[in-house]
């Protein structure tokens, strides 16, 4: 099984100001089709997942610019340029590149 | 415009069964791969089951045998019949669509807002 390993656990950030979270996958999610199987997800509180970016780093529609998302292989970054209050919530990773789709543990965003 | 609404759960005790329903709207139900996806309280995601637009149907390790996950075309919804539930069943339930970008992989572009259920007894 691919494992996901998120990181940090937790991140407080002020409005404004940028925010990272790392995921690395035990295996490299690049399939031999060329594309790498790797999505983000934000759940906001009582809500549920909302799909960030799709394959690394195609933003979902709707989805507002300031998100970004890149790496390979194995490693992997979800950026936020401004962090807005409506960007509360837990982050999750998750890879499909091995069936079934496996998660990452999800990163909680606060704000300052 | 897509949209998933989960109804079904409840409390039950341990043993006993429920099914899950999964109206969908806005895209044919048949055509697209349908997972459902469940979250213990307080805790991450899980993968529970998925069926293929073709009609191919996989379990994780941990429902397998128990649950049973099945669709109506003529309504449009997707269920998830749970037996034999355990107290580790409980969580919210999510069905979601899971797009299919390649033949044979998918992700969830869509969810609904999920439906509680609760085994205690």
């Amino acid at each position: 099984d691919v494992v996901m390993t998120q990181t940090p656990l937790s991140l407080s950030v002020t409005p404004g100001q940028p925010a990272s979270i790392s995921c690395k996958s035990s295996q490299s999610l690049l399939h031999s089709d060329g594309k790498t199987y790797l999505y983000w997800y934000l759940q906001k509180p009582g809500q549920s997942p909302q799909l960030l970016i799709y394959e690394v780093s195609n933003r979902f529609s709707g989805v507002p610019d300031r998100f970004s998302g890149s790496g390979s292989g194995t490693d992997f970054t979800l950026k936020i340029s401004r962090v807005e209050a409506e960007d509360v919530g837990v982050y999750y990773c998750m890879q499909s590149k091995q069936l079934p789709p496996g998660f990452g543990g999800g990163t909680k965003v606060e704000i300052k | 415009e897509v949209q998933l609404v989960e109804s079904g759960g409840d409390l039950i005790q341990p043993g006993g069964s429920l099914r899950l329903s999964c109206a969908a709207s806005g895209f044919t139900v048949s055509s697209n791969y349908m997972s459902w996806v469940r979250q213990a309280p307080g805790k991450g995601l899980e993968w529970v089951s998925v069926i293929y637009s073709g009609g191919s149907i996989y379990y994780a390790d941990s429902v397998k045998g128990r649950f049973t996950i099945s669709r109506d075309n003529s309504k449009n919804t997707l269920y998830l019949q749970m037996n034999r539930l355990r107290v580790e069943d409980t969580a919210v339930y999510y069905c979601a669509r899971g797009w299919h970008s390649s033949s044979w992989t998918y992700y969830f572009d869509y969810w609904g807002q999920g439906t509680l259920v609760t085994v205690s007894s």
